[in-house]
């Protein structure tokens, strides 16, 4: 089974509308971390956003924030006030267990377009 | 702040060749990654060390062996290169203390 599964093709916001990107998981490990990573085209994997599973709030970062339902196996990314130079590739990516040096597991991504 | 250095960024081989990957993670982080990811794909964990010793190991090719060296440093060596192989392969670090990953810019190999 899928430890993470991302099923929108491709998402297309307006300039300055905030857009919901959607992430499922799937784990039995109590203890898990999730993670959103942005991927422009010229390649590099940057840091968002994260969300422990023990955490009472749901995380936010400057205009990211993340929708975390844990029944639900959910944590989407919200951005708020989209950016043109939000166009990317978004991942959601999930650590199981509590060591911080586990691996990261990815979804297969979903790409966001900004029109102006 | 230092980040996690990758070299070459970018690498061309022919077929049958050999290639090395260089991976130099944040200083005091103890946990380096390696992640292939190929055009229109999602990264595809290969193998990680922790202080130095293998740590985990995922779907990575006999034909790849991997190591890190005494300075933290990391080397993922691929052998009989095909035209499979090209990619883009990224290197993560992280530390015991915090939760975060940081990867590298990232090497992408093209073997023609």
């Amino acid at each position: 089974a899928q430890k993470i599964t991302q099923t929108q093709p491709g998402m297309f916001v307006q300039e300055k509308e905030a857009v919901t990107l959607d992430c499922t998981y799937d784990t039995s490990d109590p203890s898990y971390g999730l993670f959103w990573y942005k991927q422009p085209s010229s390649g590099e994997m940057i840091f968002l956003i994260y969300q422990g599973s023990y955490d009472q709030q749901n995380a936010t970062e400057g205009r990211y924030s993340l929708n975390f339902q844990k029944a639900r196996k959910s944590a989407n990314l919200v951005i708020s006030a989209s950016q043109l130079g939000d166009s990317a590739m978004y991942f959601c990516a999930m650590r199981e267990g509590a060591g911080a040096n586990s691996k990261l597991t990815f979804g297969k991504g979903i790409t966001l377009s900004v029109r102006p | 702040a230092a980040g996690v250095i990758q070299s070459p960024r970018h690498l061309i081989k022919e077929k049958r060749e050999t290639a090395t990957l260089k991976c130099y993670p944040i200083p005091r982080h103890d946990t380096v990654y390696w992640y292939q990811q190929g055009p229109g794909q999602d990264p595809q964990f290969l193998i990680s060390f922790y202080e130095k010793m293998q740590s985990d190991k995922g779907s990575i090719p006999d034909r790849f062996s991997a190591q890190q060296f005494s300075d933290y440093h990391s080397e993922l060596n691929m052998s009989s290169l095909e035209l499979g192989d090209s990619a883009l392969y990224f290197c993560a670090s992280s530390s015991r203390q915090g939760y975060g990953y940081t990867f590298g810019s990232g090497t992408r190999l093209t073997v023609v």
